[in-house]
């Protein structure tokens, strides 16, 4: 099936800092998505991008769709605690989501 | 708020029993929603889809007489591991998109099976 690969699997930074992590796949996605799972919980969705070059913000989060629609990427600005969890980028191929391996953030206080 | 509930959020079960798990949309009717599985530190991988109406499209690999895929209603799907053995045990996790396809899904708590 189709592939996410998504970097780096784990980052453990200081609070304060910023975050960047990436997805890239040799094949052409219609959208990216970007969710944060918590211990236990589903997926939580945290931007949704449907057009190439789309960049769009929530909060201290800014995604973008790249030009290629091969890749994304999430900056997490200003890091907090309550950050911590792990990051999944998806993307809809044909009528399916898939995901990628997932970013574990840490974040030391 | 939650636009998708899953229930229950835990169950525990002896080998050899069946257990069933619901997903319902609660705001929305969805025609299609979709079951995933997770592995502790791993991604999610998709199941199957399941249509309002009609039979579920399993993924490859994925055996449809042991996962049984209900969806007898615009909001709700029911998942049924059949007969179920240790190796089932994991975090069962629905989805269901607002709108259209292409539309960002929305996914339940998740369901941990524990199989005895």
């Amino acid at each position: 099936g189709q592939q996410l690969n998504q970097s780096p699997q784990s980052m453990f930074i200081q609070e304060g800092e910023d975050v960047s992590m990436n997805c890239t796949s040799s094949s052409i996605f219609n959208t990216w998505l970007w969710y944060k799972q918590d211990p236990g919980e589903g997926p939580v969705l945290l931007i949704a991008l449907y057009k190439a070059g789309e960049l769009t913000s929530n909060g201290r989060l800014t995604a973008q769709f790249g030009i290629t629609r091969k890749d994304s990427f999430l900056n997490i600005s200003a890091s907090i605690p309550s950050d911590v969890g792990i990051y999944f980028c998806a993307g809809h191929y044909g009528n399916k989501l898939v995901f990628g391996a997932g970013t574990i953030l840490r974040v030391k206080s | 708020g939650a636009v998708v509930s899953q229930h229950p959020s835990r169950v525990i079960c002896k080998s050899g029993t069946s257990v069933k798990i619901e997903c319902r949309s609660l705001d929305f009717q969805a025609t299609t929603m979709f079951w995933y599985r997770q592995f502790p530190k791993q991604s999610l991988m998709l199941m199957a889809t399941s249509n309002e109406g009609s039979k579920a499209t399993y993924e490859q690999g994925v055996e449809k007489d042991k996962f049984l895929i209900n969806h007898a209603s615009l909001t709700l799907s029911t998942l049924t591991v059949t007969s179920a053995h240790p190796e089932d045990s994991s975090f069962y996790i629905c989805s269901a998109a607002r709108t259209g396809p292409n539309s960002p899904l929305h996914f339940g708590n998740g369901t941990r099976l524990t199989v005895t």
